[in-house]
């Protein structure tokens, strides 16, 4: 299995719901990551996980929580979001932690519309 | 996106070369790389190029590199319409971030 695959393709919310996204890989990866990107720009980090550990927080606002339940998951659990939230989000994965070759693959994505 | 940057736009004929190129100015940079993103799709590794080398060839790309310049080029040859994306450089130094350019749109016309 060579793909990071994420879960669902779209998303729509309110402002007051709870919602999750999910992302999978089975290539054995220890750094998972999640990225928000705005039509025609490029991705902005938001959090690394390397050895399931959360290593990078990029300011998110705490609306946002991620969780890595185990080596091959990561979620990213939603509330009370804003309109501007409004994106598609990603998450990657990469064999390797740290410095040097930081080979990142990517999945299709969930875009995400709030109301 | 600081320190990476990329002009916006490339048109190309179907069958000639395209040349996409990126400047940055992390002088500790270790590797380069090329993604490509298609409409409504994730970023998709195309390549990438370790900086003490100067270029890479695979298949129909060729990544040149300049390192004195701090340039970056990637060259698809025999453009084809399944080219049609958009076209993302990026660096790697010694943590987990990647910094992206903006982009560079590539329309491939018949």
């Amino acid at each position: 299995d060579t793909e990071v695959t994420q879960t669902p393709k779209h998303l729509v919310m309110g402002m007051t719901n709870k919602k999750s996204l999910k992302c999978e890989q089975h290539m054995g990866h220890r750094a998972m990551y999640w990225y928000k990107q705005k039509a025609k720009k490029p991705p902005e980090l938001m959090f690394v996980y390397s050895y399931e550990k959360l290593s990078i927080n990029e300011s998110v606002p705490s609306r946002f929580s991620p969780e890595c339940p185990n080596s091959s998951l990561l979620n990213l659990h939603l509330h009370a979001l804003q309109p501007e939230d409004s994106a598609l989000y990603l998450c990657a994965s990469s064999p390797n932690p740290g410095g040097g070759l930081n080979e990142q693959f990517f999945g299709p994505g969930t875009r995400l519309t709030v109301l | 996106g600081e320190d990476v940057e990329q002009s916006l736009f490339l048109s190309v004929r179907e069958g000639d070369s395209s040349v996409i190129n990126c400047t940055y100015t992390d002088s500790s940079s270790t590797y380069l790389y090329w993604y490509k993103q298609e409409p409504g799709a994730g970023l998709q590794l195309l390549t990438y190029i370790f900086s003490n080398m100067d270029m890479k060839q695979d298949q129909r790309l060729t990544v040149l590199l300049n390192k004195k310049d701090k340039h970056l080029s990637l060259r698809i040859a025999d453009t084809q319409t399944g080219d049609s994306a958009i076209y993302f450089c990026a660096e790697s130094g010694n943590d987990y971030k990647l910094s992206f350019g903006a982009g560079t749109t590539v329309t491939v016309r018949a």
